[in-house]
């Protein structure tokens, strides 16, 4: 079964830091690589998602992530946060033969003005 | 597009009820998720469905709980009888064949008494 690490559980930065939360899974076969944010109270919104080609791929407000196959790893990022990134991100991983997401335990920035 | 609409959006009740939690996934797509959401054990997929059939019901964690998708545009998550720890957040999610990602709705608060 496939799973998802979330190593950082809460992070807390001040504006303008830089931004990079980890996700490692553990699957050999094909997938689909997802990163999620929940702010407070709200549903899950898509930030970003690998699906092949280029590793580097971007999303909506400024961030990033990088999927690197030989370590298993989609890292998120961004070069300055603000404070109304403050929120819950979840790393996701589907299985192109289930469907199903897997996620990670997700990460809690939170960012300091 | 309305987006995903699950209802209602929270929802207190005394264990020993039945709790049916409803779901309208998007419009053309074809693949419906259910998952809950609490402190302990984060977000967990409990069935999806692809064309109203169930897939997947690896997660549902015992018989009180069953789903049922009886068309394209409905789908219902029932607990009988509900107990305390089946308090969380319980999320549906469409999406449309693999490559796509799924889309989330925002979710409904359940608290058991």
């Amino acid at each position: 079964a496939q799973s998802v690490s979330q190593h950082n559980h809460h992070v807390i930065l001040s504006e303008a830091a830089s931004l990079e939360l980890g996700c490692n899974y553990s699957y050999g076969g094909t997938v689909n690589l997802f990163w999620y944010v929940q702010y407070p109270g709200q549903h899950l919104q898509l930030l970003l998602k690998y699906f092949s080609g280029d590793p580097l791929v971007k999303g909506i407000k400024g961030f990033e992530a990088e999927f690197i196959k030989s370590k298993f790893s989609f890292n998120l990022r961004k070069p300055s946060v603000q404070w109304s990134d403050t929120a819950e991100y979840f790393c996701a991983v589907m299985d192109t033969g289930r469907r199903a997401l897997t996620f990670g335990s997700g990460t809690r920035l939170q960012v300091q003005p | 597009d309305a987006g995903v609409i699950q209802s209602p959006r929270h929802e207190v009740t005394e264990m020993g009820q039945e709790v049916t939690l409803r779901c309208k996934p998007i419009s053309g797509h074809n693949s419906l998720f259910w998952y809950r959401q609490t402190m302990m054990r984060g977000l967990e997929l409990l069935i999806y469905f692809n064309n109203n059939v169930p897939i997947d019901d690896s997660g549902m964690p015992e018989d009180r709980f069953s789903a049922k998708m009886p068309n394209a545009s409905f789908s219902t998550l029932k607990i009988q009888p509900s107990e305390p720890r089946d308090s969380a957040v319980y999320f549906c999610a469409s999406g449309f064949g693999v490559t796509q990602p799924q889309h989330f709705g925002d979710g409904t608060r359940l608290s058991i008494l």
